[in-house]
């Protein structure tokens, strides 16, 4: 069984879409995040929840909003798709604030065309 | 801002060898530093990590040296593998543990 899973894996759209990705893990943890690596590789934080709580939120478009229905779940939707939107986005887990490992899914790259 | 500079941004190394990747950091909120391997197509995966209140950590062919006065550690690979050839960020925790920055990754190539 995967740890933390990703669907989907690939996604192609045109600008102006809108597009959700789904992260589940299932090793029980209490914090998730989604991070965005661009084509130079670079890792950005966007977002974390812990419990199903936003604890962080840095400083991405109002187009992104995150959605936790439960701790094993992270959703990413993205409204109104722009070019600079297309990347690699991966969603990882932590056991709580234990400042430990950070389990990441195999990420969904999206292209926008 | 980038918050934990990573350098070199490539290096390559004959198998055998030994690869160095140093990074600093600038905030000293942090106090977890992990270094994380990814192959292309996969997630990013912890290889080693330390803890400011040690200066060096040794797992297998991995060291992590921590210099917590100059505000900068780096990885050492010793005898690098073609297997090794990968992208390493170094990377640091926050206080609370709840925010991880990554530097912005080196690919290692290591020839065969």
């Amino acid at each position: 069984d995967t740890a933390v899973s990703q669907t989907p894996k690939y996604l192609v759209t045109q600008m102006g879409n809108d597009k959700s990705i789904k992260c589940e893990q299932n090793l029980g943890h209490d914090t998730m995040y989604w991070y965005k690596q661009d084509s130079k590789k670079f890792l950005k934080i966007m977002f974390s929840y812990n419990n199903k709580e936003l604890i962080i939120n840095e400083t991405v478009p109002n187009r992104f909003s995150p959605k936790s229905p439960d701790k094993a779940h992270l959703n990413l939707h993205i409204n109104s798709l722009e070019l600079g939107d297309s990347a690699v986005y991966f969603c990882a887990s932590r056991q709580g604030s234990n400042t430990g490992e950070l389990f990441f899914g195999e990420g969904s790259r999206l292209t926008v065309l | 801002q980038q918050q934990v500079k990573q350098s070199p941004q490539s290096l390559i190394v004959q198998k055998g060898g030994i690869s160095i990747i140093n990074c600093a950091y600038e905030n000293t909120a942090f106090d977890y530093f992990p270094w994380y391997q990814q192959f292309p197509g996969k997630g990013p995966a912890l290889l080693i990590a330390i803890r400011p209140d040690v200066s060096e950590k040794k797992e297998g062919r991995f060291t992590i040296s921590f210099n917590k006065s100059a505000k900068q550690f780096s990885l050492h690979i010793m005898d690098s593998q073609p297997g090794d050839s990968a992208t390493y960020f170094c990377a640091a925790t926050n206080t609370g543990g709840f925010k991880t920055i990554f530097g912005a990754g080196t690919r290692l190539f290591v020839k065969a």
